[in-house]
């Protein structure tokens, strides 16, 4: 039973535009969302995060937005570079404690 | 400070065989988890520890195991070793278990069972 879902396996964007990166989930109980990156080889670098009484929250070129009625949220990525491919995974937690319940990946290409 | 460290990166094992791997969190960060990635399953929690205590685990047979000693290393163990264990095994460290939030991941084990 996947609790978070990430339904776009793959995203291509133009150097310079948007990148938009979404993630469902089920759990209602889940209180905290996360966003990491990963390139290969590499373990996943967290980006940004959200708590579930906020719907919005903004760090440079990167914005996650939640809305929790539809158990819904985004990765906002403005504007795209190359430097930007990776992967990305949406991640979800419950109040306390550090497990982490893990999307499955959208990989994003960032073309210049 | 120096980041998660993991050792060893990369490990071949046969069926059968047990395995250990080692993590190094993060100084001053107390809590550990370890997680499995392959490619059908992404990355699933196996398990977090803080204080030498087991507190949170996932749905994963007895064959994984993990300890952390008082200094805040960590180990897991897998035993029995199955073609379905190979995986990337990644430590993640935090300073605080009680409050959620951003873990920072070690680069990982490859793990590869023959």
């Amino acid at each position: 039973d996947q609790q978070v879902k990430q339904n776009s396996p793959s995203l291509s964007v133009q150097e310079g535009r948007i990148s938009i990166l979404n993630c469902d989930y089920t759990n209602s109980m889940f209180d905290y969302f996360l966003w990491y990156k990963k390139y290969p080889a590499e373990g996943p670098t967290f980006l940004i995060s959200i708590s579930s009484i906020k719907d919005k929250n903004e760090d440079g070129r990167f914005t996650v937005f939640l809305n929790k009625s539809a158990k819904h949220l985004s990765l906002h990525i403005v504007p795209s570079q190359p430097g930007d491919s990776a992967v990305y995974f949406c991640a979800a937690s419950e109040e306390y404690g550090n497990k982490l319940v893990f999307g499955a990946g959208t990989i994003l290409r960032v073309k210049s | 400070k120096a980041g998660v460290t993991q050792t060893p990166r990369y490990l071949i094992k046969t069926r059968g065989q047990q395995v250990t791997l080692s993590c190094s969190p993060i100084s001053g960060h107390r809590s550990v988890s370890w997680y499995q990635q392959t490619p059908g399953q992404g990355l699933q929690f196996l398990f977090e520890y803080f204080s030498e205590t087991q507190r949170n685990k996932g749905n994963f047979p007895g064959r994984f195991s993990g300890r952390q000693f008082s200094n805040s290393r960590s180990e897991m163990n897998v035993s029995t070793l199955e073609l379905g264990d190979s995986a990337l095994y990644l430590c993640a460290s935090s300073p605080d278990p009680g409050l959620y939030g951003e873990q920072y991941f070690g680069p990982g084990t490859r793990l590869t069972v023959t």
